[in-house]
């Protein structure tokens, strides 16, 4: 059982439609980050929110941290090709060791032009 | 400046054979942690390192050895590969600051194939 729930798991849109990737826990984050994966390559990070309510604001990307700091969302406005990926979230519990970051499943998407 | 690099790019192994991945990074970072991807699962850690000569277990280290002799390269060791340790093996690499840590540097992966 994964600690960090993303959904979809899997969503393919056409460019300029918007959508919106969850990432969901019962447990509470010191902090939460976005990463983004390209085929045969390692993560890239994209955000770190560690404030309960904040938004960041990437381009077209807008992050946001739960009130309760259990969960998070990625919101891309007018998607593109260029943002095909998989979208990873990744929190550091106050709980666990410095650095430990738990891993979501990742959400799968995919910009048709 | 290198960042991550990540030691072999592919590799097959037989069942019960042995192997060294191999990772290095060039930005004097304190963390570096070894993971495994695989389909459906997400990243999940094997062994992390928070400083030269130390290691510690992570989510699931069964089967893999680790080494941190110096601070830039972090050694992650199948003693008797099974096909079940088949997967994409990601190196990461990050500095600190006060209780949380910076952001997580990967490397380009490893890909393992254990028939």
């Amino acid at each position: 059982t994964q600690l960090l729930e993303q959904s979809p798991q899997f969503l393919s849109i056409q460019e300029g439609e918007n959508l919106t990737v969850y990432c969901n826990s019962s447990s509470v984050f010191s902090s939460l980050q976005w990463y983004r994966q390209e085929p045969g390559e390692g993560p890239v990070l994209l955000v770190t929110v560690v404030t309960g309510g904040e938004v960041k604001k990437l381009k077209r990307l807008t992050f946001q941290f739960g009130d309760a700091r259990k969960d998070s969302s990625l919101h891309i406005t007018a998607a593109q090709p260029g943002d095909t990926g998989l979208y990873l979230c990744a929190g550091e519990r106050a709980t666990d060791s410095w650095g430990k970051l738990q891993f979501g499943a990742g959400t799968q998407v995919v910009v048709t032009p | 400046n290198a960042g991550v690099t990540q030691t072999p790019k592919f590799r097959v192994l037989k069942t019960g054979q042995s192997m060294t991945l191999l990772c290095a990074q060039d930005m004097n970072h304190e963390y570096m942690y070894w993971y495994r991807q695989d389909p459906g699962m997400g990243l999940r850690l094997i062994h992390y390192s928070v400083g030269e000569g130390t290691t510690a277990k992570g989510e699931v280290p069964d089967g893999y050895n680790v080494s941190r002799l110096k601070k830039q390269n972090f050694l992650l060791g199948l003693e008797s590969a099974a096909p079940s340790q088949t997967s994409v093996y990601f190196c990461a690499s990050s500095d600190r600051q006060g209780r949380m840590s910076k952001t997580q540097y990967f490397g380009p992966g490893t890909r393992l194939l254990v028939l």
